[in-house]
């Protein structure tokens, strides 16, 4: 399996702008994750899913963050609009269901708000 | 609401010697489990070890092992041998016993260097 795959790996956008930060789970994988890492917070769990349901969207910084799941294959994370402070490391991560199981991650998308 | 503290935001350690990563956390859950995550400067996030928390003995993973002390709620990372390729960043992180997904909890990090 390639993993979780994000895209892109770099994306810099002037403030005001809409991005969207994509993730494809490993498949078979139940449960998917995003994550934000910045220097001040370290890693903050944003929202995650399992089968596609949001479970817990409390980490979502205001209402300018979304996200969606529209099948077990393919996630995204808006921002709109975009700010400086929103710059950062996203990470996607996915998981099987179960009790025995941990969380493989994508290799993230660095973010730069000018 | 579970926490995790790593109390050294920096370590460093000559080639070949080993060195112990502290963590610490807070719960009242009785059974979770707890993680050790490498980032090195290519970004990704590499399991390192897992320990459960009903299993009284320690996990090790070749050159890595931990020691689990439950009562203390710590959780500390000894890296033997040291080599070159161990420096990163090494997250400690917890995470609740539940069938469904459960969200992990990380500490902030501690940034290893390993001196040739």
């Amino acid at each position: 399996d390639a993993g979780v795959i994000q895209s892109p790996r770099h994306e810099v956008t002037e403030m005001g702008q809409e991005v969207t930060l994509r993730c494809k789970p490993i498949s078979g994988h139940n449960s998917l994750f995003w994550y934000r890492q910045t220097m001040m917070r370290g890693l903050e769990l944003l929202i995650y899913f399992n089968n596609n349901v949001p479970i817990d969207d409390s980490g979502m910084p205001e209402d300018r963050f979304s996200a969606k799941m529209p099948n077990a294959s393919f996630s995204t994370l808006k921002i709109q609009p975009s700010e400086p402070r929103d710059s950062a490391v996203y990470f996607c991560a996915s998981s099987p269901t179960g009790v025995n199981t941990e969380a493989f991650f994508g290799q993230g998308t660095r973010l730069t708000v000018v | 609401a579970q926490t995790v503290t790593q109390s050294q935001p920096e370590m460093s350690v000559q080639e070949a010697e080993t060195v112990t990563l502290s963590c610490t956390y807070d719960t009242s859950e009785s059974d979770y489990y707890l993680f050790w995550y490498k980032q090195p400067p290519s970004r990704q996030m590499i399991l390192v070890i897992r320990q459960e928390a009903y299993k009284q003995q320690n996990a090790t993973e070749n050159r890595f092992s931990v020691n689990f002390q439950k009562a203390a709620k710590s959780f500390s990372l000894k890296i033997s041998d040291s080599q070159l390729g161990d420096a990163a960043m090494y997250f400690c992180a917890y995470r609740r016993l539940n069938q469904g997904a459960q969200k992990l909890v990380f500490g902030q990090g501690t940034r290893l260097t390993i001196n040739p």
